[in-house]
């Protein structure tokens, strides 16, 4: 089986722009996670999806949000971009969710100038 | 509030020296463990869980750790440490809401 594919890998943006970044989950998985990394912090839940729905959202602002699709793969946007939004984003997959071992994909590292 | 701490930021053994690396926990009931193990410019990996059951837990790469409630503590050991252990390693709760929370995590350096 192919492993969670997150792309893009490396983006740079500028302050007040939007980003969009994609997960694609282990065939059979419907739960996507999303998670913020930063140094220091550790992993900051952002939000969880299963059959496109949100069933649970992190302490994030309105600007961070997600969807995700009828063949369960995901999206995280995050409009208005700060300085602060610097970050690894990574994607966990599984199958039902919940209590459940998680697979990550590589993640997405986002750097706002 | 639940949450995952991970006292130790970093720490520092000599290749073969035993390791053990120290998470507490806050939650309510009884929680799903996780220890998870992120490389450089990688993804984590699990390398062992605690549901219930035996509280000394078996994982991979000859990784242990041990289910302590009456400390809520849940410590991951390893008896002879390799220098490709040098990762970071984060402990995690999943708490029944669709959601699994994770500590700081600690840095672990391996020396020759």
């Amino acid at each position: 089986k192919a492993g969670v594919t997150q792309t893009p890998r490396y983006l740079i943006k500028t302050r007040g722009q939007q980003v969009t970044l994609s997960c694609s989950p282990i065939s059979g998985h419907r739960s996507v996670s999303w998670y913020q990394q930063t140094p220091g912090q550790g992993l900051q839940f952002l939000f969880e999806y299963f059959s496109e729905t949100q069933r649970n959202k992190g302490n994030f602002p309105g600007r961070f949000s997600g969807r995700q699709f009828s063949n369960s793969r995901s999206e995280m946007n995050v409009s208005t971009l700060e300085l602060g939004d610097s970050a690894l984003y990574l994607c966990a997959t599984t199958e039902e969710g919940d209590t459940g071992e998680l697979f990550f994909g590589e993640g997405s590292r986002l750097t706002v100038l | 509030a639940q949450s995952v701490t991970q006292p130790d930021i970093h720490i520092t053994v000599s290749e073969g020296a035993s390791l053990e690396l120290r998470c507490n926990y806050s939650y309510g009931a009884t929680p799903y463990l996780f220890w998870y193990v992120q490389s450089p410019g990688q993804g984590l990996q699990l390398l062992l869980k605690y549901f219930s059951g035996d509280t000394l837990v078996q994982g991979i790469k000859g990784f242990e750790a041990e289910f302590k409630r009456s400390q809520s503590s849940f410590n991951l050991r390893k008896p002879s440490v390799h220098w490709s252990d040098a990762a970071e390693y984060f402990c995690a709760v999943g708490t029944g809401g669709f959601k699994t929370i994770f500590g700081a995590g600690t840095r672990l350096f391996v020396k020759a």
